[in-house]
């Protein structure tokens, strides 16, 4: 099946550790793109890469850092220095020039 | 600054009703309006998408309007049953090359029985 695969669905971190989320995806999409869902907050953007080895700071890029090095993965670090990061990750990817967005499910993160 | 405006923020109607989402844009320069819809734990899932150059698309019974001179774009969805109760996020993208995608705050849907 074709699809956005997050990893994992749930996430606990402590205080002061540097936490990854996996994003794969084999829908062939060039753009993938990581977003933050707090309740009443709407979706924010995180970062976002266009193509391989390239990506750009979102609205809320402050905190966390990305890697772009396969066309299939662009994995998330939440870093000590994101002051607020229990939320819901969302990683989403596109056609490279076309807006249609899919969605994975989601990691919820939570700092203990 | 927020780009995309939804309103309202909670909405809740009886089975068969029309609740309708409201969605405000202030940059001329977006030409892709999605509508996107999120069950509880799960990640959003494209509803229906419009263009600027139309004023209304239909897809079963999630209808699409556009008012290109107002900045306004609404979901329909006629006959509603409980189970579209979730949560429907508008979205607008930069334009142009720019196609990252902006998103409304959400409308909490709930059909009662």
């Amino acid at each position: 099946d074709g699809g956005i695969t997050q990893s994992p669905k749930y996430l606990f971190r402590k205080e002061g550790q540097n936490v990854t989320l996996s994003c794969e995806q084999n829908l062939n999409h060039d753009a993938m793109y990581w977003y933050r869902q707090d309740p009443g907050q709407g979706l924010r953007l995180i970062y976002y890469s266009q193509i391989v080895n390239d990506f750009q700071k979102g609205d809320i890029a402050e905190g966390y850092s990305v890697s772009r090095e396969k066309k299939e993965s662009f994995p998330l670090t939440v870093t000590s220095a994101q002051k607020n990061p229990t939320a819901f990750y969302l990683c989403a990817s596109s056609i490279a020039g076309r807006s249609e967005a899919f969605f994975g499910q989601g990691t919820r993160l939570t700092v203990v | 600054q927020q780009q995309v405006k939804q309103s309202p923020q909670s909405l809740i109607v009886q089975k068969g009703g029309i609740p309708i989402i409201n969605c405000a844009y202030e940059n001329t320069a977006f030409d892709y309006f999605p509508w996107y819809q999120q069950f509880p734990g799960k990640g959003p899932a494209l509803l229906i998408a419009i263009r600027p150059d139309v004023s209304e698309k239909k897809e079963g019974r999630f209808t699409i309007s556009f008012n290109k001179s107002a900045k306004q774009f609404s979901l329909h969805i006629m006959d509603s049953q409980p189970g579209d109760s979730a949560t429907y996020f508008c979205a607008a993208n930069g334009g142009g090359s720019n196609y990252k995608l902006t998103f409304g705050k959400g409308t909490l849907l709930t059909v009662n029985p």
